[in-house]
C-alpha cells in the first residue's frame, strides 16, 4: 500500500490556524472512520492527537480538530502555540488489520 | 499510568537476527492489541505489525512479512519482536505501541529502540 499523501511542510504565526490534508485512497480514508493523527516531537514518543477522524483524547486541547471528506482527511491546529511546532503523521486503517501511515508534515511555528 | 518500554535494540551484520522486547505497565495487557511500528532515519512511520491480546491473530508489513515474528507473553506483561534476515533497510528506531481499544488507532508509544543493520 502507498503511504497516504501529506503536504511536506506547513506554517503560521502565534494564534493562526494551519491545517494539514491527508490524501488516500477509496479502500483507506475514503473506506473508513479510523483516521487517526500523530505529533512527533523528534527525540521523543509520538502522541495520539485525534482518532476516529474528529475525536480528542483526553489531554489533547480542543485546539486540534479532525474531519474528512471523502478520500481526504485534515488536520486543523487552531491558535498555534510555540509547543505545536512538530511533525504530524495521519494514518488510516485499511482493512485486514492493516494500516496506511502519511508521508509526514513539518508545522513549523514562525 | 500507562508505560511501554522497548529493549534489545542494537547493531547486527545484514542477514543477522534481533529480538526486540516491550515491557508494559498500567493497563490490562491481556486484553489490549499490541503493534510494532517503525521510523528509518530521515522517514516517516511505517506500521510493521500487530497482534490480538490473546496472542492467536497476527498481522505484518509487507515489507516484512516472513523475516519478523510478533509474539506476546501475558504472564509477563512482554511483547516481542523477533527479527530475521535483517536487512539495510530494516534500519530504523522501533516503537512498540499500545492499541486504543475499538478505535483503530495507536495510543500510547515507547519511547523506541534503534536497530542498525550495517556491514
Amino acid at each position: 500500500q502507498s503511504a497516504l499523501t501529506q503536504p511536506p511542510s506547513a506554517s503560521g504565526s502565534p494564534g493562526q490556524a494551519v491545517t494539514i490534508s491527508c490524501t488516500g485512497t477509496s479502500s483507506d480514508v475514503g473506506a473508513y472512520n479510523f483516521v487517526s493523527w500523530y505529533q512527533h516531537h523528534p527525540g521523543k514518543a509520538p502522541r495520539l492527537v485525534i482518532y476516529e477522524v474528529n475525536k480528542r483524547p483526553s489531554g489533547v486541547p480542543d485546539r486540534f480538530s479532525g474531519s474528512k471528506s471523502g478520500n481526504t482527511a485534515s488536520l486543523t491546529v487552531a491558535g498555534l502555540q510555540a509547543e505545536d511546532e512538530a511533525d504530524f503523521y495521519c494514518t488510516s486503517y485499511a482493512g485486514n488489520f492493516n494500516f496506511v501511515f502519511g508521508s509526514g508534515t513539518t508545522v513549523t511555528v514562525l | 499510568e500507562v508505560q511501554v518500554v522497548e529493549s534489545g535494540g542494537g547493531l547486527v551484520q545484514p542477514g543477522g537476527s534481533l529480538r526486540l522486547s516491550c515491557s508494559a505497565s498500567g493497563f490490562i495487557f491481556t486484553t489490549s492489541i499490541m503493534y510494532w511500528v517503525r521510523q528509518a532515519p530521515g522517514k516517516g512511520l511505517e506500521y510493521v505489525s500487530r497482534i490480538s491480546g490473546d496472542g492467536s491473530g497476527k498481522v505484518y508489513a509487507d515489507s516484512v512479512k516472513g523475516r519478523f515474528t510478533i509474539s506476546r507473553d501475558n504472564s509477563k506483561n512482554t511483547l516481542y519482536l523477533e527479527m530475521n534476515n535483517l536487512r539495510v533497510d530494516d534500519t530504523a528506531l522501533y516503537y512498540c505501541v499500545k492499541d486504543r481499544t475499538g478505535a483503530y488507532s495507536f495510543d500510547h508509544w515507547g519511547q523506541g529502540a534503534q536497530v542498525t543493520v550495517s556491514s
